[in-house]
């Protein structure tokens, strides 16, 4: 089976940077996205890692070990209107996709 | 170009009663995706098609939950008779190919078993 794990919950402040951090254990590996999702709303994507490094986009940016099952999301100059739940998900060896449990940022003034 | 439609956005049942909601994915899409999202929980995969094929539903609750994928483009998902711990968000989403592809999700249906 497959297994992803993420914090629960994270605060942080305005203008500041955060780092959520994911690991996996998985049967096979085709790929791992992270997506964004506010309150009531569809999970959005943010970014998709397949090769191990770093993927910059904005003031997003996501980082893949596959020989350690890790992977981050930074988030920079954060604004209130990130205060979203992150979502790990990872492709298998079958592609079937598994989402980790969310982690709920709360960014306050 | 117009994104994944989901109806109905919301729906209130009775325990025992059925439903089905639908989906329409982005046009030209193989792969559809049926998740359900339990409340401070992430999406969990109930069922995959790749064109009007399944490609897994290990964890469909087949004894209740059923779908299907008429001519590889709507979906329905139905649930008869549904449980009170069916209440949850039903998130359908849709992607290119079965490969590293971006899903693309719809805005849910809201289901609420009393």
């Amino acid at each position: 089976g497959q297994n992803i794990d993420q914090p629960t919950e994270m605060t942080a402040t305005e203008g500041a940077i955060v780092q959520i951090n994911c690991t996996y254990q998985t049967s096979g590996f085709n790929g791992l996205f992270w997506y964004q999702q506010h309150a009531g709303e569809a999970p959005t994507f943010l970014s998709y890692n397949v090769l191990d490094g770093l993927e910059e986009k904005g003031r997003f940016s996501s980082f893949l070990s596959r020989s350690k099952g890790y992977s981050y999301l930074l988030l920079k100059e954060l604004q209130m209107k990130d205060s979203a739940s992150y979502l790990c998900a990872v492709k298998g060896g079958s592609y079937i996709p598994t989402f980790g449990r969310g982690t709920s940022l709360i960014v306050h003034p | 170009e117009a994104g994944v439609a989901q109806s109905p956005r919301y729906k209130i049942i009775e325990k025992r009663q059925s439903v089905a909601f639908w989906c329409n994915p982005i046009s030209g899409h193989a792969t559809l995706y049926w998740y359900q999202q339990i409340l401070g929980q992430g999406p969990k995969l109930l069922i995959q098609f790749q064109n009007n094929g399944v490609v897994d539903d290990s964890q469909l609750p087949k004894d209740r939950f059923s779908a299907e994928r008429l001519k590889g483009v709507d979906s329905t998902l139905k649930i008869q008779p549904a449980k009170l711990e069916d209440s949850a968000v039903y998130l359908c989403a849709s992607s290119p190919r079965q490969g590293g592809d971006t899903q693309y999700f719809g805005p849910g249906t809201r289901l609420t078993v009393l």
